[in-house]
C-alpha cells in the first residue's frame, strides 16, 4: 500500500514563527502536492512538485514556499506564520505516469497560529 | 480554467435511504472526474474515478457515479446508506495534464441518522 506520512498531526505556533511541515511518501512517486483545507472551500493547491528540486505554484502560494531535495520528501515552509494560515494542511503524491493518476493523501496536519 | 461545484455543504439521510451527492464541473477539455471520501481525522481516499469509456462508474463501498456530459455532472449515489458512510465527500476534476493537478469542490458532509 502507498503510504504518505506527515510529520505532525497537530501543531501550534506563534505569529511570526518559521514553520516546517514535512511529508514523506514510500512509493517512488514523481508528483507531490501540498493543499490546505478550509470549511466550505474544499482543498486548494498551494504548491506541487513533479521532480526533485522542481516546483510549481498552485492556486494560493502566497506566504508559502516548498523544498524537494529528495524524491520521497516534500516540505512546506511558512516563512513567517500568520493567523490566517491556521488551517488543515494535506500532502499528497501520485505516480506521475498519467494525467488520470489517483492522488494518495497523508492524514493531514492541523496547524493553529496564535 | 476548470471549476467544481458541489450542491449542498451538508446532506442528511436516514440509514437505509438513498444517498445522492451532487457535483457539477466546468472544463475546457474532456475532463477526468474523481470522488474522494474523508473520514474523521483522516486524509482523503479515492472512492471512484471516470476517465474514458463507460459513463457509469462503480467504486468502493457500494458507491457509483454517472458522468453526464450534456449536464456537466458527476453525481455520486449509493442505494442504501450505512452509518459508516458518514464522512465528507469531495468531487474533483483533472484536465489530464502531466502534472495531474486536481481542482476540488467545496465538499459535502454526509450525516446518516439511525
Amino acid at each position: 500500500d502507498v503510504k504518505v506520512t506527515q510529520s505532525s498531526r497537530y501543531l501550534v505556533k506563534r505569529t511570526g514563527e518559521k514553520v516546517f511541515l514535512e511529508c514523506v511518501q514510500d512509493m517512488d512517486h514523481e508528483n507531490m502536492f501540498w493543499y490546505r483545507q478550509d470549511p466550505g472551500l474544499g482543498l486548494r493547491l498551494i504548491y506541487f512538485s513533479y521532480d526533485v528540486k522542481m516546483k510549481e505554484k498552485g492556486d494560493i502560494p502566497e506566504g508559502y514556499s516548498v523544498s524537494r531535495e529528495k524524491k520521497e520528501r516534500f516540505s512546506l515552509i511558512l516563512e513567517s506564520a500568520s493567523t490566517n494560515q491556521t488551517s488543515m494542511y494535506l500532502c499528497a503524491s501520485s505516480p506521475g505516469v498519467s494525467g488520470t493518476d489517483e492522488q494518495f493523501f497523508g492524514p493531514g496536519t492541523r496547524l493553529t497560529v496564535l | 480554467a476548470q471549476s467544481v461545484t458541489q450542491l449542498g455543504s451538508h446532506v442528511s439521510v436516514s440509514e437505509g435511504a438513498l444517498v445522492l451527492l451532487r457535483c457539477n464541473y466546468s472544463s475546457s477539455v474532456p475532463p477526468y472526474l474523481f470522488w474522494y471520501v474523508q473520514y474523521p481525522n483522516q486524509g482523503l481516499q479515492l472512492l471512484l474515478k471516470y476517465t474514458t469509456g463507460a459513463t457509469l462508474v462503480k467504486g468502493i463501498n457500494g458507491f457509483e457515479a454517472e458522468f453526464k456530459k450534456s449536464e456537466t455532472s458527476f453525481h455520486l449515489t449509493k442505494p442504501s446508506a450505512h452509518m459508516s458512510d458518514a464522512a465528507e465527500y469531495f468531487c474533483a476534476v483533472s484536465e489530464g495534464n502531466a502534472g495531474n493537478m486536481l481542482t476540488f469542490g467545496g465538499g459535502t458532509r454526509l450525516m446518516v441518522k439511525p
